[in-house]
């Protein structure tokens, strides 16, 4: 069972440079979710999508871009890295199921910017 | 902004003993309620949810909710070293889409 995948695990970019982050889920949630996590740190919500076609911000976007054209995928784009870029990223999924409605997990993509 | 506090912790109890964790949020139209583990390096775990005020018991684990004081917490019966862990906390905004998470607890059962 893959669940939720991410690609890529590890990436280092320089300061100004461009990348995208892969988000793939085989268990057809219409929930998709974009978090970060910093050092010692909670998750921080950058972006999420409810449907294909359909995103919105979350808490800290700045400095990110989405987008849902299929219910499978839900790429992070991160637009000029900068240093405060760097974090680990992990992607979800829910199908928010009256019984749990819990998040799923992919095994996240550590970034470092320098 | 949705916030959602923990104590950070670090949390040490001994084997056997019962782990308590505390979780406290500030928006008063939150709906449902979760505690993920998360081990070093790996992604977060569920462990609990719960959505009525009151307790909700599975296995060594129980849930806590009290709305009125917008409070959850999590209750770790009979810990064992492999409990060993960051506890999360996370609530759903009013609308339900969005997941909030707390800045974690990190635990240490110590045999």
């Amino acid at each position: 069972n893959a669940g939720v995948t991410q690609t890529p695990k590890f990436r280092i970019l320089k300061i100004g440079q461009s990348m995208t982050l892969q988000c793939t889920q085989d268990m057809n949630h219409n929930y998709m979710y974009w978090y970060r996590q910093d050092p010692g740190m909670g998750l921080k919500l950058i972006y999420y999508s409810v449907g294909a076609g359909i995103t919105d911000k979350g808490e800290v976007p700045n400095g990110y871009n989405v987008s849902r054209s299929t219910t499978e995928d839900f790429p992070l784009r991160l637009e000029l890295a900068a240093p405060s870029q760097t974090s680990v990223y992990f992607c979800a999924s829910s199908s928010h199921d009256q019984n749990t409605g819990e998040l799923f997990f992919g095994e996240g993509s550590r970034l470092t910017v320098l | 902004q949705k916030e959602v506090e923990q104590n950070s912790g670090p949390l040490s109890v001994p084997e056997g003993a019962i782990a308590s964790l505390n979780c406290t949020y500030s928006d008063r139209g939150s709906q449902s309620f979760f505690w993920y583990r998360q081990y070093s390096g790996k992604s977060p775990e569920l462990i609990m949810f719960i959505y009525s005020n009151g307790d909700k018991e599975d296995g060594r684990f129980t849930a806590q909710l009290n709305k009125a004081s917008q409070y959850v917490s999590l209750l770790i019966r009979d810990s064992q070293p492999s409990d060993s862990a960051t506890y999360l906390c996370a609530v759903t905004g009013w609308t339900g889409n969005q997941f909030y998470f707390g800045t974690g607890t990190s635990l240490t059962v110590i045999p």
